[in-house]
């Protein structure tokens, strides 16, 4: 059971050059989220989505883009890439939001630097 | 509005010593708390988790009882080892809420 993959784990971009972080799961899971996480920092939301075809900014959506065409892949898309976007990008999803379904599943993260 | 308050770190501590890493929260309704622990150069997994007012989630020797009077829920560990450093994180799950809601995170190092 591979859960929550994403690729790549590390990519170095130049300013202005755009790239697309590729998240799937296997879970059957509703609910997919991207977070960023910045040296000695939390989690911040960037995008989170409850299903197909449905999206929703979060805290820090400025910059990116996100597209859920199959409950399984959820890819997030960074346009013009500035060095304010350097961080550790996390996709995670879980089956619902309800008791029971609540607990959030993680990816092991893409180290992204943009010089 | 929902939000966590977690510790500050970071937090350093001999092996086999007492840990304690407060948290507190609010939230709309009746939330789901939870602790992640974030291992070097990995993605979050969830150490614990408790439901409603005076459950104890408890796992691989961590412990967190959610208490809603104080609105806390405290992880504790009686005797921490070199393999439990890492990166600590609590977070709620608010009633109707689409997302977590995440602390900032405590660093604890654990030397020998």
């Amino acid at each position: 059971n591979a859960g929550v993959t994403q690729t790549p784990k590390f990519r170095i971009l130049k300013i202005g050059q755009s790239m697309t972080l590729q998240c799937t799961q296997d879970m059957n899971h509703n609910y997919m989220y991207w977070y960023r996480q910045d040296p000695g920092m939390g989690l911040k939301l960037i995008y989170y989505s409850v299903g197909a075809g449905i999206t929703d900014k979060g805290e820090v959506p400025n910059g990116y883009n996100v597209s859920r065409s199959t409950t399984e892949d959820f890819p997030l898309r960074l346009e013009l890439a500035a060095p304010s976007q350097t961080s550790v990008y996390f996709c995670a999803s879980r089956r619902g939001r309800d008791r029971g379904n609540e607990k959030l599943f993680f990816g092991s993260g893409t180290q992204l630097s943009v010089l | 509005g929902n939000s966590v308050t977690q510790m500050e770190g970071p937090v350093t501590l001999s092996e086999e010593a007492f840990l304690t890493i407060n948290c507190t929260y609010t939230a709309t309704g009746y939330p789901s708390l939870f602790w992640y622990v974030q291992y070097p150069g990995e993605g979050l997994q969830l150490l614990l988790k408790a439901t409603k007012a005076d459950d104890k989630g408890s796992n691989k020797g961590f412990e967190a009882t959610y208490r809603k009077e104080t609105t806390s829920f405290h992880l504790e560990k009686g005797s921490v080892q070199v393999s439990d450093s890492a990166v600590y994180f609590c977070a709620l799950s608010a009633t109707g809420a689409n997302n977590l809601f995440f602390g900032t995170g405590t660093r604890l190092t654990v030397i020998p």
